[in-house]
């Protein structure tokens, strides 16, 4: 089975840009969270989505936004980039029988903001 | 609030030597699951196991174990005669019942040398 694939794997973007990073579940998986990994703050959890509704979010500003489609995958969005937002963006899927349920991650998207 | 602390930042031993990586958490929920990840280089957090807040039977998979005590708030992780390949920073991290989402802890840095 195929591990949840994030595209693209390297991104860089300038102050002010907006960015969309894609995420791709493992088959069978109907929840998607997304993280984001910094040095300074280390992984922090940003939004869940199931059937297609953001079920979660954590505490970023409305810049971060997501989204997932009818066959789970998903996207997040994030527009007016700013030089902090420079981080790996890890993806994550689960089954979902209960929440709790074990997440399997991604290889992630580096995004350098310049 | 959910918390997860893992005090040791970094860790250096000599290869065959026995390791292990303290995690200590905070919840008000009586029903939770704690995970360990494994990060190595190439960033992708590799699921290494899951319990859920009753079942406080220790693991044993190969040379890793997990020792699980809900009188100390701890679940700390075990490596056995340690090999190279075990170099990588591992994640402690928690996830209530009531939301599929996980706090992590600030990641433990493993190196094994030859």
């Amino acid at each position: 089975k195929a591990g949840v694939t994030q595209t693209p794997r390297y991104l860089i973007k300038t102050r002010g840009q907006q960015v969309t990073l894609s995420c791709s579940p493992i088959s069978g998986h109907r929840s998607v969270s997304w993280y984001q990994q910094t040095p300074g703050q280390g992984l922090q959890f940003l939004f869940e989505y199931f059937s297609e509704t953001q079920r979660n979010k954590g505490n970023f500003p409305g810049r971060f936004s997501g989204r997932q489609f009818s066959n789970s995958r998903s996207e997040m969005n994030v527009s007016t980039l700013e030089l902090g937002d420079s981080a790996l963006y890890l993806c994550a899927s689960s089954i979902l029988r209960e929440n709790g349920d074990t997440q399997y991650f991604g290889p992630g998207t580096r995004l350098t903001v310049l | 609030a959910q918390k997860v602390t893992q005090a040791q930042t970094e860790i250096s031993v000599v290869e065959k030597e026995d390791v292990t990586l303290d995690c200590v958490y905070e919840t008000r929920d009586t029903t939770y699951y704690l995970f360990w990840y494994k990060q190595p280089p190439s960033g992708e957090l590799v699921f290494l196991i899951r319990r859920n807040s009753f079942d406080e039977q220790n693991e044993i998979s190969g040379r890793y174990s997990w020792n699980f005590q809900k009188s100390t708030s701890s679940f700390n992780f075990t490596i056995t005669a340690s090999q190279v390949v075990d170099s990588a920073v591992y994640f402690c991290a928690l996830s209530e019942a009531k939301a599929q989402k996980l706090v992590f802890g600030q990641g433990t840095r493993l190196t094994i040398n030859p």
